[in-house]
């Protein structure tokens, strides 16, 4: 079974330019996480998919962040136009269901210029 | 005072000791409680999950959870030097918020 993936691993930006993260959950989940981790920092909640809706999207810094999962499964995370303080790696997770352990990605690690 | 706190480390343990990891959390109303491990530029790995007060072994694992002091615990026997990572320490409080809220994580070295 494949696992949670990201791309691309690294992305290099200059600063008020787009940038789009894609995650794919492991195949069957219906719920996907998105989190960052700045550096030095813990690794901080973004927001939750399960299916194609947002259940809660409390940890999304500002409105330059917008996370789509449309047909409720890939989900792409994208930064417009991107700030300094958008650097860090962000990490997708799924899991199967609710109160289900949570599988994670390798992370997109994204360095703004 | 963070949600989830951890000793940052550097943990140093001789091959073959128990490594002991402990995190403490400040919402008392978390219910589920995880541990992942993470090697360098890789995902965090859950390792273990425990959901009520006690000792959850699994193998050379063994997590221990104490609600009452809101304080959870990893022990790691017989360490190898592939236990070398970050152990990362989460909490949820469920009833529909799943978010995992996370320390910082504590770098252990297994000292062969």
């Amino acid at each position: 079974e494949a696992g949670v993936t990201q791309f691309p691993s690294h992305s290099v930006i200059e600063k008020g330019q787009t940038v789009t993260l894609r995650c794919d959950p492991i195949s069957g989940h219906d719920n996907l996480y998105w989190y960052r981790r700045v550096m030095g920092k813990e690794i901080k909640f973004l927001l939750h998919f399960v299916k194609e809706s947002k259940q809660d999207e409390s940890g999304m810094p500002n409105n330059r962040f917008l996370a789509e999962r449309t047909g409720g499964t890939y989900s792409t995370l994208k930064v417009q136009p991107a700030e300094l303080e958008d650097s860090g790696v962000y990490f997708c997770a799924s899991s199967q269901g609710t109160n289900q352990p949570q599988h994670f990605g390798d992370g997109t690690r994204l360095s703004i210029l | 005072q963070k949600e989830v706190e951890q000793n940052s480390g550097p943990l140093s343990v001789p091959e073959g000791a128990i490594a002991s990891l402990n995190c403490t959390y400040s919402d008392r109303v978390s219910q589920s409680f995880f541990w992942y491990r993470q090697y360098s530029g890789k995902s965090p790995e859950l390792i273990m999950s425990i959901y009520s007060n006690g000792d959850k072994e699994d193998g050379r694992f063994t997590a221990q959870l104490n609600k009452a002091s809101q304080y959870v615990s990893l022990l790691i026997r017989d360490s190898q030097p592939s236990d070398s990572a970050t152990y990362l320490c989460a909490v949820n409080k469920n009833f529909g918020n799943e978010k995992l809220t996370f320390g910082t994580g504590t770098r252990l070295t297994i000292i062969p």
